[in-house]
């Protein structure tokens, strides 16, 4: 079956340390995107992919890194810059065109302590 | 340059109506709206891309005003299916594909 794929779903880490979100999808899709979310804060866009080997900051990209080497994978790392990394982590995927829906990995939630 | 959605939250008793409302700064190219339940993903809805668009299905529809860079999602006789966050996430002629989303409705139905 085609899907997003998450994982994994709940990580731990402790303060300073980076941590990579790993987002995989065979859908086929060109655009991929990484969401923050956060209560009340709705679903905030760190950072998306149009392309193979391009990607573009969203709104909140500060102390966030990603790469897309491979059509399927667009992997979010959170540096140890980034101030406040405890949230949920959505990513998502879409065709490309800028008229199709996204479909949503279910999530990971990471903890910072 | 995230879409301003209103009302934050609205209780209905089942059987109720309800409009949520979704504006944008920019020009938009399309609007998207999405239903998150509790813990899971967010599950796409509708997409609307030509001013003045209406599109439903079942008893919830939404429109789409391109001059006012509005949307508007309605949703009729209200089931306790109906519970969830409801997000509308927006694409603009200056970004293309950069989907951005608002901060979400939340959205609670009663018996």
């Amino acid at each position: 079956d085609g899907g997003i794929t998450q994982s994994p779903k709940y990580l731990f880490r402790k303060e300073g340390q980076n941590v990579t979100l790993s987002c995989e999808q065979n859908l086929n899709h060109d655009a991929m995107y990484w969401y923050r979310q956060d209560p009340g804060q709705g679903l905030r866009l760190i950072y998306y992919s149009q392309i193979v080997n391009d990607f573009q900051k969203g709104d909140i990209a500060e102390g966030y890194s990603v790469s897309r080497e491979k059509k399927e994978s667009f992997p979010l790392t959170v540096t140890s810059a980034q101030k406040n990394p405890t949230a949920f982590y959505l990513c998502a995927s879409a065709l490309g065109t800028a008229n199709t829906e996204a479909f949503f990995g279910q999530g990971t939630r990471l903890t910072v302590v | 340059q995230q879409p301003v959605q209103s009302p934050q939250a609205v209780i209905l008793r089942e059987g109720e109506d309800a409009v949520i409302n979704c504006s944008s700064s920019k020009a938009l190219y399309s609007v998207h709206w999405y239903r998150q339940k509790h813990g899971e993903a967010p599950v796409f809805l509708m997409i609307l891309l030509k001013g003045g668009e209406q599109k439903g299905h079942d008893k919830i529809s939404a429109s789409f005003n391109e001059k006012k860079q509005q949307s508007s999602l309605y949703l009729t006789a209200s089931q306790l299916s109906y519970s969830g966050t409801y997000f509308c996430g927006t694409e603009t002629w200056e970004y293309g594909n950069k989907l951005v989303f608002g901060a979400g409705t939340i959205l609670r139905v009663k018996s």
